[in-house]
């Protein structure tokens, strides 16, 4: 069936440094959403992707959609301790959403 | 305020016993959706609903039970069947078109723990 990967699973950075974390699909997606998930929290959604080569920015948090469609990345510039969470991946499957394994981000201050 | 209320937050339940979840939103979304979590890792689909009446099992629905009879309420059982029901469950809603179509919305999530 159809998988979303998602790397590193774990990411542990000093405050201030880069942050990416990739997702891959084993099939075409329509798009990809990506949510982001607090510690002791529930995952909010932060934002979604259509387009084949998108780049969506919000603030210190770039996105980006491949040209094929099968793979994402999320990318803060100069971590800060508000960072801190799991960031999740998912794309439309078969009437639903899968979602890939999550990334943990700690930021060391 | 619009969203998604899960009860109750935490729930400790004995061996052998079901138990019931609740979920109840005011999006006005069609479609709501059962997730577990546990820790260090994703999230995996237990159960969905798209219309009234109607819900679909996800990739992990063996020993549990959901039922869609209005359109604002998805209760999940965990029933005795479950073999490892200590988790961290997280119900969720989405449109089914239009614009935000397929964007999940999700409760604060209820922590079961068996004793």
């Amino acid at each position: 069936g159809q998988q979303v990967m998602q790397i590193p699973q774990y990411q542990h950075v000093q405050e201030g440094e880069d942050f990416t974390t990739y997702c891959n699909s084993s099939t075409t997606l329509s798009n990809i959403q990506w949510y982001k998930q607090r510690p002791g929290g529930h995952p909010v959604f932060l934002i979604q992707l259509v387009k084949s080569g998108e780049v969506k920015k919000q603030k210190r948090l770039t996105f980006q959609f491949g040209e094929a469609k099968k793979n994402s990345s999320l990318h803060i510039t100069a971590t800060q301790t508000t960072d801190v969470g799991t960031y999740f991946c998912a794309g439309p499957g078969g009437g639903k959403l899968i979602f890939g394994q999550g990334t943990e981000l700690s930021v060391k201050p | 305020d619009g969203g998604i209320t899960q009860s109750p937050k935490y729930l400790f339940r004995k061996e052998g016993q079901n138990v019931t979840l609740s979920c109840e939103q005011n999006l006005n979304h069609d479609a709501m959706y059962w997730y577990r979590q546990d820790p260090g890792q994703g999230l995996r689909l237990i159960y969905y609903s798209q219309i009234v009446n109607d819900f679909q099992k996800g990739d992990i629905a063996e020993g549990y039970s959901v039922s869609r009879e209005k359109k604002e309420s998805f209760p999940l059982t965990v029933t005795s069947a479950q073999k490892n029901p200590t988790a961290f469950y997280l119900c969720a809603s989405s449109q089914l078109a239009g614009v935000g179509a397929n964007v999940l919305t999700f409760g604060a999530g209820s922590r079961l723990t068996v004793l």
